[in-house]
């Protein structure tokens, strides 16, 4: 069964901690996503890559870095994390056609003490 | 840039009965995609439906079904014979063709009542 693992489904963490969301994928998808879910904000996207080593900013990169360096894992890095950014995070991965929708990972949800 | 536009937060519906999901959209594309996505409590996204703009017959899978208006840039989801497994935030979401991501709505809460 092909899937979207993120290594976390419950995280808390402290303010000022550096907090790492690992995400892997299993299907040899190019295009990798971050976004985040709040309540009554829908799904924002914080990054994305479309290849090794790439990465492009989404509509809310601030407080957050992205590393790809193998193409099935896209990690997300929260450099100093802050109770802003309590939410749950879904990493998302597809083909490069845009015909295709996403597969998604089950969600982290942090929340930043 | 594009949007997409989901006016209703909440909705419920009698189980058995039919709902209709309302989303509009707005983009320069001519070629573009569009998908509704359904998360129930588990919190995993699955895909219902995908809509290719350039067809135009409407999309349908099972139960759920599109109303798919080019022109009005709308493109809402027909639940019909609801059940309460259908119970779940639902999102519609736009993609333009290229490789570009998806933009989602802000999604509308189903609750299907026995």
């Amino acid at each position: 069964d092909v899937k979207v693992t993120q290594s976390s489904r419950y995280l808390v963490k402290r303010t000022g901690e550096k907090v790492f969301l690992e995400c892997v994928q299993d299907m040899d998808h190019e295009n990798m996503f971050w976004y985040r879910q709040d309540p009554g904000l829908g799904l924002r996207l914080i990054y994305f890559s479309y290849d090794v080593k790439m990465k492009e900013k989404g509509d809310i990169p601030e407080g957050y870095s992205v590393s790809r360096e193998k193409k099935e894992r896209f990690s997300l890095i929260l450099e100093s994390a802050s109770t802003n950014q309590t939410s749950m995070y879904l990493c998302a991965s597809s083909q490069l056609r845009a015909v295709y929708g996403y597969t998604f990972g089950s969600g982290t949800r942090l929340t930043v003490v | 840039a594009q949007t997409v536009t989901q006016s209703q937060p909440e909705m419920s519906v009698q189980e058995a009965e039919t709902v209709t999901l309302s989303c509009t959209y707005d983009t320069s594309e001519n070629n573009y995609y569009l998908f509704w996505y359904k998360q129930p409590p588990s919190r995993q996204m699955i895909l219902v439906i995908r809509q290719e703009a350039y067809k135009q017959q409407n999309a349908t899978e099972n139960r759920f079904s599109v109303n798919f208006q080019k022109a009005a840039k709308s493109f809402s989801l027909k639940i019909s014979d609801s059940q309460l497994g259908d119970t779940a935030m639902y999102f519609c979401a736009s993609r333009n063709s290229g490789n570009t991501p998806l933009v989602f709505g802000k999604g509308t809460r189903l609750s299907v009542i026995a």
